[in-house]
Parts: structure tokens; C-alpha cells; sequence
């Protein structure tokens, strides 16, 4: 298993500002992964976080809007920038001990920007 | 890319009864395919997962099978009871994606009346 914290729980932001969400896993992991899961929806992969190389981002998300951080191997920050009212939604950090093993999932951000 | 579907959306069923959700999924090289639980405000957790490599898997009330020629598998609930009441996600890994990349279904909700 794995023991994630993952911080803040939920904030309320002025729209044009910031927010950086911590990640911290009880133990190394390789493969760390930030989701987007918008109010009533599925999860969405923003970009899989490396250690010790630049975010890999999925198709719609830029790195000026979401950058990552991976500074070793138990944790990782994603920045919401220049935040707008769509920002608002719930961000969830994953990790993965090997290929096709069970994802564990931070308690998640619930983010709401007005 | 993967694409995955699931259905339904939302699901109402008696306690004691039996639950059905299935997902399709597109890409043929997809080895590896979770079941998450997501109860509100809470994080997915894991409730059961399938490799390529075997038809069906068994745990307690909850069964998953897979059709690898049709390209689908689905979730069996039996007995269930209120405390199933729960959004799940079907997902699925393809050994297609450079990194360890899971793709969402659009979830289906779960209602379980006592």
C-alpha cells in the first residue's frame, strides 16, 4: 500500500492568483501522477510527474498553467496559475509502485476560485 | 489513445439484488483494467482489477470479466447492500502508452435503496 498526503484539503482563491498543491508519499516511488475530477465527472490525467526530468502532460494541458514539481522520489507540487472560475474542481495526486499495480490516490485538493 | 466507455451512468438498485456496469475500451494492446470505488468526498480506492491474461476474477460479492476479443469487461456486484452506494470507475492501461498512463470511464453512480 501507500500512505499519500496531500495538501491543502480545499481552498478558495481569488481568480489571477495561485495555488501549489503538495504531495507527499510515505515511501520512493517512481511514478507519480496528477488528475483533474470536475464536479460530477471522471478523473482526468493532467501529466505524469518524473523524478529528475520535466512533467509529461496530456493533450489540453500546458505546463505555464500546471507546473510540476518532482524534486525526489516521495514527492511531488502542482501549481494552478492564473487561476479562472473553470479552474475550480477537485485535483487529486496518484502514485504507482510498479506496471500494473494498484493506483493510490491522495485525498484530493477541492479547489474553488472566485 | 485509449478510450474507454462505461454504462450506465447511473444505476438504482434494490438491496439484495444484483449489480451490472460495463465498460468498452479501444485499444486492443490495454492489458491491465481497475475497478475504483469513489464514495462522496472521498478518494477512489481500489475494489478489484483484471489482466489480460485471465477471463474473470472473483472477490467475495464482487466478480470483474473480460472479453479481450470484444474488447469489454464489466463489474458484478451480488447482494448488495446500501453501503455499496458509491460512484465507480472502470479504467484501463495500455502497453501502447510510453509511460503508466490508467484512462477513466465516465463513472456510473450506484444507488442501492434499503
Amino acid at each position: 500500500s501507500a500512505v499519500i498526503s496531500q495538501k491543502p484539503s480545499r481552498d478558495i482563491c481569488q481568480r489571477g492568483t495561485s495555488l501549489t498543491i503538495q504531495c507527499q508519499v510515505d515511501s520512493q516511488v517512481t511514478m507519480m501522477f496528477w488528475y483533474r475530477q470536475q464536479p460530477g465527472q471522471s478523473l482526468t490525467l493532467i501529466a505524469t510527474a518524473n523524478q529528475g526530468s520535466e512533467a509529461t502532460y496530456e493533450s489540453g494541458f500546458v505546463i505555464d498553467k500546471f507546473p510540476i514539481s518532482r524534486p525526489n522520489l516521495t514527492f511531488s507540487t502542482l501549481t494552478v496559475s492564473n487561476m479562472s472560475p473553470e479552474d475550480s474542481s477537485i485535483y487529486l495526486c496518484s502514485v504507482e509502485r510498479g506496471m500494473n499495480t494498484e493506483a493510490f490516490f491522495g485525498q484530493g485538493t477541492r479547489l474553488t476560485v472566485v | 489513445g485509449e478510450n474507454v466507455e462505461q454504462h450506465p451512468s447511473t444505476l438504482s438498485v434494490q438491496e439484495g439484488d444484483s449489480a451490472v456496469i460495463k465498460c468498452t475500451y479501444s485499444d486492443s494492446a490495454s492489458n491491465y483494467f481497475p475497478w475504483y470505488k469513489q464514495e462522496l468526498g472521498k478518494r477512489p480506492q481500489l475494489i478489484i482489477d483484471i489482466r489480460s491474461n485471465v477471463g474473470e476474477k472473483k472477490d467475495q460479492r464482487i466478480a470483474v470479466t473480460l472479453n479481450k476479443t470484444a474488447k469489454h469487461f464489466s463489474l458484478h456486484i451480488t447482494e448488495t447492500q446500501p453501503e455499496d452506494s458509491a460512484v465507480y470507475f472502470c479504467a484501463a492501461r495500455s502497453l501502447n502508452t510510453g509511460f503508466q498512463k490508467l484512462v477513466f470511464g465516465t463513472g456510473t453512480r450506484l444507488l442501492v435503496s434499503p
